[in-house]
């Protein structure tokens, strides 16, 4: 069974730009949320989303946006990159049913604004 | 408040011996879950292990075991026999409330864990 799948797993980019980040949740898994990892304030969290809706989603500003497709795949996307957007960006994906509901991680995204 | 209190920035611990990485957490909900998850260089979160706030035995995962103290708020990961791949970060996160979709996770700062020869 394959696990979550993050794409970019790196890219640069330049301060203004916008960059998306793709996320395909485990097989069967309907919930995909999405973390914000840098050294200085550590794992923030940054949406949730079950069924394509955005059941939540965390204290970052506007820039940052996400959705859901059908398939359950996530994107988020960054706008008007600042150079404190470089982070890990991590998805994790929930099934329903999974022993303790277990939240499993992909690899990241990692993603430096220069 | 901080919701998950990891007070080990760093361990040590030499191969084979047992460790405890410490967690407390706080929430007024009384349905939770909490989870231990570990992240390498390269960045990866690997799930080690998770306990519900209604089971009552304390969740194992082959050398990985959570004490859970539920009166205390506390759940701590212990390691038996530790290897040299262990050697990572640690971190518990809590998820609270119940309901179908909600995966929303709140991390400690975590644990850096080094397991020498």
């Amino acid at each position: 069974k394959a696990g979550v799948t993050q794409t970019p797993r790196y890219l640069i980019k330049t301060r203004g730009q916008q960059v998306t980040l793709s996320c395909s949740p485990i097989s069967g898994h309907r919930s995909v949320s999405w973390y914000q990892q840098t050294p200085g304030q550590g794992l923030q969290f940054l949406f949730e989303y079950f069924s394509e809706t955005q059941r939540n989603k965390g204290n970052f500003p506007g820039r940052f946006s996400g959705r859901q497709f059908s398939n359950s795949r996530s994107e988020m996307n960054v706008s008007t990159l600042e150079l404190g957007d470089s982070a890990l960006y991590l998805c994790a994906s929930r099934g329903e049913g999974a022993p303790g509901n277990t939240i499993y991680f992909g690899e990241g995204s990692w993603l430096t604004v220069v | 408040a901080q919701k998950i209190t990891q007070t080990q920035p760093g361990m040590f611990v030499q191969e084979k011996e047992a460790v405890t990485l410490d967690c407390t957490y706080d929430t007024s909900d009384q349905s939770y879950g909490l989870f231990w998850y570990k992240q390498p260089s390269s960045g990866e979160m690997i799930f080690l292990i998770y306990q519900g706030s209604y089971d009552e035995q304390n969740a194992t995962e082959g050398r990985y075991s959570l004490n859970f103290q539920k009166a205390r708020k506390s759940a701590n990961l212990v390691i038996s026999a530790s290897q040299l791949g262990d050697s990572a970060m640690y971190f518990c996160a809590m998820r609270e409330g119940r309901g179908s979709g909600y995966s929303t996770l709140t991390f400690g700062k975590g644990t850096m864990l080094l397991v020498s020869p």
